[in-house]
């Protein structure tokens, strides 16, 4: 069964910091992959996904991600975190090609010091 | 254009009790996709409806539910609820479905006490 991994609950940086949050996959292939972010009282916006191809992927926001098979990790990186920045971050993943059934991890929680 | 609307945004209902929420998606989009949100579990995918048809499920059990109508517009159904369906209900709709790109309504709060 696919799995997602975020080992990171909450994390906290200040304000121009830059930021890494983790995410670590287990599938039988190369899932796609997918970062959310949620808002407080709000519903998710997707930041970026990868399918294939280049594997550091660039995203909305500011944001990127890099894929590597060897460590099934989909890390998610910003340069310079802005206080808006501050939300809850959901990496995903899915069957590729096929149904679309996605996986969830539990979310890290983003705080951001001025 | 408007988002996609959900209704209601919060709802307590008792055990036992069955409910439905509602999602209107933004005009255009075929599909609409279903997910809970809970402390517990996390987020979780429910189903996906695409022109009337739910093409994918995830593993709930059969009290969960859906519909969609012919204006896209979806619907959820909850039967015999138990306190665990307590969440935030989350619907996201996209014009083809699957992996493009979709949009997240706001959520309906269920607490079922």
């Amino acid at each position: 069964a696919q799995s997602v991994t975020q080992p990171d609950i909450h994390i906290t940086v200040s304000e121009g910091a830059s930021l890494e949050l983790r995410c670590n996959y287990s599938y039988g292939a190369t899932p796609y992959l997918f970062w959310y972010v949620q808002s407080p009282g709000q519903g998710l916006q997707l930041l970026l996904k990868y399918f294939s191809g280049d594997t550091l992927v660039q995203g909305i926001k500011g944001f990127e991600a890099e894929f590597k098979r060897s460590q099934s990790s989909f890390n998610l990186r910003k340069p310079s975190v802005h206080w808006s920045d501050a939300a809850e971050y959901f990496c995903a993943v899915g069957p590729p090609g096929g149904s679309y059934i996605p996986t969830f991890g539990r979310g890290t929680s983003l705080i951001v010091h001025p | 254009k408007a988002g996609v609307t959900q209704t209601p945004r919060y709802l307590i209902k008792t055990r036992g009790q069955q409910v439905t929420l509602s999602c209107s998606p933004i005009s255009g989009h075929r599909s609409v996709s279903w997910y809970q949100q809970t402390p517990g579990q996390g987020l979780q995918f429910l189903f996906e409806y695409f022109s009337e048809t739910q093409r994918n499920k995830g593993n709930f059990p059969g009290r969960f539910s859906g519909r969609q109508f012919s204006n896209s517009r979806s619907e959820m159904n909850v039967s015999t609820l138990e306190l665990g369906d307590s969440a935030l209900y989350l619907c996201a709709s996209s014009l083809e479905g699957g992996y493009t790109e979709a949009f997240f309504g706001q959520g309906t709060r269920l607490t079922v006490v």
